[in-house]
């Protein structure tokens, strides 16, 4: 089983739609979550950070965090056509490896 | 505040030279991380830095791959011999601490012919 599972790609949305990116994980004592995201031949840059269960809000992004179920999930609300990026989940787990990412999400947003 | 800086930018060698790739973190960033990139997938550790001594290298291809980060700021990876499979972005990133979020490099480009 692999240690970080995303949505396989690419998504396509159309402009204004809400883009839904889903991650789960494997190590069940993983203490902190983060989203990422990477614009083609350019390095990765941090979007959000979550600890806790729950919604965590940052302007047109929402990170949630499922614990009990080890899932995490990003959603951008009135998806923009700069948003077509790869998104990265990466967690700090607890045991094993320390930081682990996701494969990617290839996310396009179509004006 | 200055970001993470790496160079070189780009290097194309041929198999089975050397190569080593440089890194400053952020100031202050006590965790010093190399990843390595494959086009199309997620980046992978290769190793940890905490100050100036190794967290996790579980990844980290030992035959042919070292590291080191002496007095706790500066890194330098290094391949030696390259193989073709080694092309890739070597990413460089930092954070405060071990549990924090990472702040990545413009990364280094390498292609092995």
């Amino acid at each position: 089983q692999k240690e970080v599972e995303q949505n396989s790609g690419p998504l396509s949305v159309p402009e204004g739609a809400i883009a839904s990116l889903n991650c789960t994980y494997s190590d069940r004592g993983s203490q902190s979550f983060f989203w990422y995201r990477q614009y083609s031949g350019k390095s990765p840059e941090l979007i959000m950070f979550i600890y806790s269960n729950g919604d965590k809000e940052d302007g047109r992004f929402t990170a949630q965090l499922n614990k009990a179920s080890q899932y995490v999930s990003l959603l951008i609300r009135d998806s923009q056509p700069s948003d077509s990026a790869t998104y990265l989940c990466a967690v700090n787990q607890l045991y094993g490896q320390n930081f682990v990412f996701g494969p990617g999400t290839r996310l396009s947003v179509l004006p | 505040e200055a970001g993470v800086a790496q160079s070189p930018r780009y290097k194309i060698i041929e198999k089975r030279q050397s190569v080593a790739f440089w890194c400053n973190p952020i100031s202050g960033h006590a965790t010093l991380y190399w990843y390595q990139q494959i086009l199309g997938q997620g980046p992978k550790l290769l190793i940890q830095f905490q100050n100036n001594g190794v967290v996790d290298d579980s990844q980290l291809p030992k035959d042919r791959f070292s590291a080191e980060r002496l007095k706790g700021v500066d890194s330098t990876l290094k391949i030696q011999p390259a193989k073709l499979e080694d092309s890739a972005v070597y990413l460089c990133a930092s954070s405060l601490n071990r549990w924090g979020e990472q702040f990545f490099g413009p990364g280094t480009r390498l292609t092995v012919l």
